[in-house]
């Protein structure tokens, strides 16, 4: 069974930098048809997809944060890793790795349960 | 970036109702169209995948349809354990982009 665990701070000040990791367990990050996700929720309301990393190192980024964001792969550890610089109090959400199926058919199939990082000073 | 659009953003039906949700894409999307349920404080859990195609694990009583740019998730007899929030997402084109939700409340 494939499992996601998010870490990190869960406060950061503003200005500062957000950094949070993403721990795979029961499947390998190097394993073929597969992204790894961030994607993040502030408290009620909707989800926004803030980017991906393959196994290689390759990314995408949502355009809105892409300034700001850093995903890097970690494969010895398999592990993923969001950074996002000069963070505000927009950025107060719940962060979500997830696991994205990238083949014919792509999908989110596998999330973490998700870790709430407020920006306060 | 893709848009889009749920309705409604709510509903409360009974159980044993037949509940339809629909989601609309800014622009087509051929069947790129997820759909996820996201119980309260927890992580979205995928239900349907490319518009029609019934995750393994998920009830029988859950189905999508549609294609291009009109899309819709259908409940086929609501249960109590059903109330969550419903979002669609689009695999189209980069960034993913999902909708804005559909809280289904029980009567």
């Amino acid at each position: 069974q494939v499992q996601l665990q998010e870490s990190g701070p869960g406060l950061v000040k503003p200005s500062q930098t957000l950094s949070l990791t993403c721990s795979v367990s029961g499947d390998s990050i190097s394993s073929g048809s597969f992204y790894w996700s961030w994607i993040r929720q502030p408290a009620g309301k909707g989800l926004e997809w803030i980017g991906r990393i393959y196994s290689s190192g390759s990314t995408n980024y949502n355009p809105s944060l892409e300034r700001r964001v850093t995903i890097s792969v970690d494969t010895s550890k398999n592990q993923f890793s969001l950074n996002l610089s000069s963070v505000t109090a927009a950025d107060t959400a719940v962060y979500y790795c997830a696991r994205h199926y990238y083949d014919v058919n792509n999908y989110f199939d596998y999330w973490g349960q998700g870790t709430l990082v407020t920006v306060s000073s | 970036d893709i848009q889009m659009t749920q309705s409604p953003s709510s509903l409360s039906a009974s159980v044993g109702d037949r509940v339809t949700i629909t989601c609309r894409a800014s622009q087509r999307i051929t069947m790129y169209l997820n759909w996820y349920q996201q119980k309260p404080g927890k992580a979205p859990k995928l239900l349907i995948y490319t518009a029609s195609s019934l995750q393994s694990g998920v009830p029988s009583r859950f189905s999508g349809s549609g294609s291009g740019t009109d899309f819709t998730l259908t409940i086929s007899s609501l249960q109590s354990e059903d109330l969550a929030t419903y979002y669609c997402q689009q695999s189209y084109d980069s960034p993913l982009t999902f909708g804005g939700g559909t809280k289904v409340e029980i009567k």
